[in-house]
């Protein structure tokens, strides 16, 4: 069975511009979470959509935004990058949002110059 | 916000030797997960915890929940070069959301 894939792997931009990061869910998990990791840190949670409805929201400025579709898969869109926003970001799949383990995806690392 | 503290913040052990990770929160925690992140990885789900002195065990792997369910420790015995990566204790706030706050990790590096 596949299992949480991300697209794409690397991304480099440049301050000010826009970003759009996709993320398929584990078959059947109807729950999608994302998470921010800057290097030398724990990943630390943006946003979580459960049947394509906000369930959580992390402390992230509006510049962060997500959205997720009938298929269960997730974009998660950053506007006016900043050089602070250079990190991996991890998309996470769940049966739901609950307690419940996450499955983590590889991750996009996106770099911003 | 809620934090979670990981001692020590790095290890580094000849193969062989144990190693304890420990996570301590301020406030009482209705569950505890552990992941592993390998270098150049990505979180992997090890276990979760939910009762007051839970003690479960993975092969060479055991985890302990405290019994006053503020501190948590992952303890490996005879560490392999293949138990190298970053071991995160994550918190699961209940509620209409699984957010996972994570702890700060513990790197551990295992050389021959």
């Amino acid at each position: 069975d596949a299992g949480v894939t991300q697209s794409p792997t690397h991304l480099i931009k440049t301050r000010g511009q826009h970003v759009t990061l996709r993320c398929s869910p584990i078959s059947g998990h109807k729950s999608v979470s994302w998470y921010q990791q800057v290097l030398g840190q724990g990943p630390q949670f943006i946003f979580q959509y459960y049947e394509k409805e906000e369930r959580g929201r992390g402390n992230f400025p509006d510049r962060f935004s997500a959205r997720q579709f009938p298929n269960y898969s997730s974009e998660l869109n950053v506007n006016a990058l900043l050089l602070g926003d250079s990190a991996l970001y991890l998309c996470a799949s769940s049966l739901f949002p609950g307690v419940d383990e996450q499955y983590f995806g590889p991750g996009t690392r996106l770099t911003v110059t | 916000g809620q934090q979670v503290m990981q001692i020590p913040q790095y290890q580094h052990v000849q193969e062989g030797e144990d190693f304890t990770t420990y996570c301590n929160s301020s406030t009482t925690l209705s569950n505890i997960q552990w992941y592993k992140q390998r270098p150049g990885g990505h979180p992997v789900f090890l276990i979760q915890l939910v009762k007051s002195g839970e003690v479960k065990k993975q092969k060479r792997l055991t985890f302990q929940f405290g019994e006053a369910k503020k501190n948590s420790s992952l303890h490996i015995t005879a560490t392999q070069t293949t138990d190298v990566g970053t071991y995160f204790c994550a918190v699961c706030n209940t509620g209409t959301a699984s957010k996972l706050t994570f702890g700060t990790g513990t790197r551990l590096q295992v050389t021959l």
